[in-house]
């Protein structure tokens, strides 16, 4: 199984601020991730595919990127609807494990 | 338009069982692999139970083994979870999932959800 470790847990930050959120691939391998978002009681929403891709009615302000087993959401000039969890998830093989999430507070 | 909704929660004792189903349309069922995923209360998404496109192939998390069993229905779309012996750890919000493609990848529709709570 390939596991996933997400940084931050939480994380606080202000309208208009760039924020990243890390993901760390337990193999080295050529994983493909995907991000989602969680907001509170919704269900949850695919962000990127593919590590790069932005899915469709994703803004473009989220963007993702990798470097080896490390893999990274970036969200550009936060807005206050960001403000939800969000989890990034392996789909090489089964299981398709997600990490352990990241709460986003938007101060 | 794509459409996923799950049925069949509840509040259930520990070792009791329960169907969830899940009703799609706006795309061709029959062709997709479909997935079961749970949030945990305070822990998050964890993916359940995938399922081949002809039900062949199915695959579930360790901690469900035995216990849960995915099915399908193709004619008339629908897909299911069959969840038995059930256990407080099982409490979530159960989602039937649409990956993008129709062997797989990332899960671009999800239903509403269904919330099963397991409590004595």
């Amino acid at each position: 199984d390939i596991q996933l470790t997400q940084s931050p847990s939480f994380l606080s930050a202000s309208v208009g601020d760039t924020v990243t959120i890390s993901c760390r691939a337990s193999e080295v391998s050529k994983s493909y991730v995907a991000w989602y978002q969680l907001a509170s009681g919704e269900a949850p929403k695919l962000l990127i595919y593919a590590t790069y891709i932005l899915a469709s009615g994703a803004p473009s302000r989220f963007s993702g990127t990798a470097s080896g087993t490390d893999f990274t959401l970036t969200i550009n000039s936060l807005q206050p609807e960001d403000s939800a969890s969000y989890y990034c998830q392996v789909l090489n093989s089964f299981p398709n494990n997600f990490g352990q999430g990241t709460r986003l507070e938007i101060k | 338009e794509v459409l996923l909704e799950e049925s069949g929660g509840g509040v259930l004792q520990p070792g009791k069982s329960v169907r969830l189903s899940c009703s799609a349309s706006g795309f061709n069922f029959g062709e997709h692999l479909m997935h079961w995923v749970r949030q945990i209360p305070g822990k998050g998404l964890q993916w359940v139970s995938g399922i081949s496109w002809n039900g062949r192939k199915k695959e579930y998390v360790e901690s469900v083994k035995g216990r849960f069993t995915v099915s399908r229905d193709n004619a008339k779309n629908s897909l299911f979870l069959d969840m038995t012996d059930l256990k407080t750890e099982d409490t979530a919000i159960y989602y039937c999932v649409k990956p993008l493609g129709i062997m797989g990848g990332a899960y671009d529709h999800w239903g509403q959800g269904t919330l099963v709570s397991v409590s004595s």
